[in-house]
């Protein structure tokens, strides 16, 4: 299947602080998903990225499909508790997932 | 959105027996699921692509004789663990989408498989 890395793997933060996660893949994407799985839960669909350089934002989420369409970011300001659980970000067409990143958010 | 309903949500069974899950789309038409299986801490992995009326795609390295899919149905498709192993516990997933309007998959709850 197709290569798509996430990094970082876990990430600790402290409830406020910004956090960011990677999505990088080994081809050309036509699109990509972000989905948020909480522990125990299953995925839930956050956002679509299409287009090259797009950027979306949803309050304090922002996200961006790079200029070369292999790698896209998703970015929390102030992060809330309500936002533990791991990201994914997913090939839209075969729905191939990323490693992911657990977030921690410390109260 | 739309709904996809999975069961069970958990199972036990022993060693050597099958298990089916269940895979039903509730208020829409799903020619299209997946099925995917997550180990703890870990993404999950695609193991096959299953279309209504037609045989499933595995991808690589799925045993398509031990993971029977079978899509008969628009809204229901399921997957048989046969002659299960311990090794076989896992969480299993499945999804349905995109279609008929929009763009994302929609899960289910999941099965929490233990083979004990």
């Amino acid at each position: 299947g197709q290569q798509v890395m996430q990094i970082p793997q876990y990430q600790h933060v402290q409830e406020g602080e910004d956090f960011t996660t990677y999505c990088n893949s080994s081809t050309t994407l036509s699109n990509i998903q972000w989905y948020k799985q909480r522990p125990g839960g299953h995925p839930v669909f956050l956002i679509q990225l299409v287009k090259s350089g797009e950027v979306k934002k949803q309050k304090r989420l922002t996200f961006q499909f790079g200029e070369a369409k292999k790698n896209s970011s998703l970015h929390i300001t102030a992060t809330q508790t309500t936002d533990v659980g791991t990201y994914f970000c997913s090939t839209g067409n075969q729905f191939y997932f990323g490693t992911g990143t657990s977030l921690t958010v410390i109260p | 959105g739309a709904v996809v309903s999975q069961h069970p949500s958990w199972v036990i069974c022993k060693s050597g027996t099958s298990v089916k899950i269940e895979c039903r789309s509730l208020d829409f038409q799903a020619t299209t699921m997946f099925w995917y299986r997550q180990f703890p801490k870990q993404s999950l992995m695609l193991m096959a692509t299953s279309n209504e009326g037609s045989k499933a795609t595995y991808e690589q390295g799925v045993e398509k004789d031990k993971f029977l899919i079978n899509h008969a149905s628009l809204t229901l498709s399921t997957l048989t663990v046969t002659s299960a192993h311990p090794e076989d516990s896992s969480f299993y997933i499945c999804s349905a989408g995109p279609g008929q309007g929009w763009t994302e998959a929609f899960f289910g709850q999941g099965t929490r498989l233990t083979v004990v």
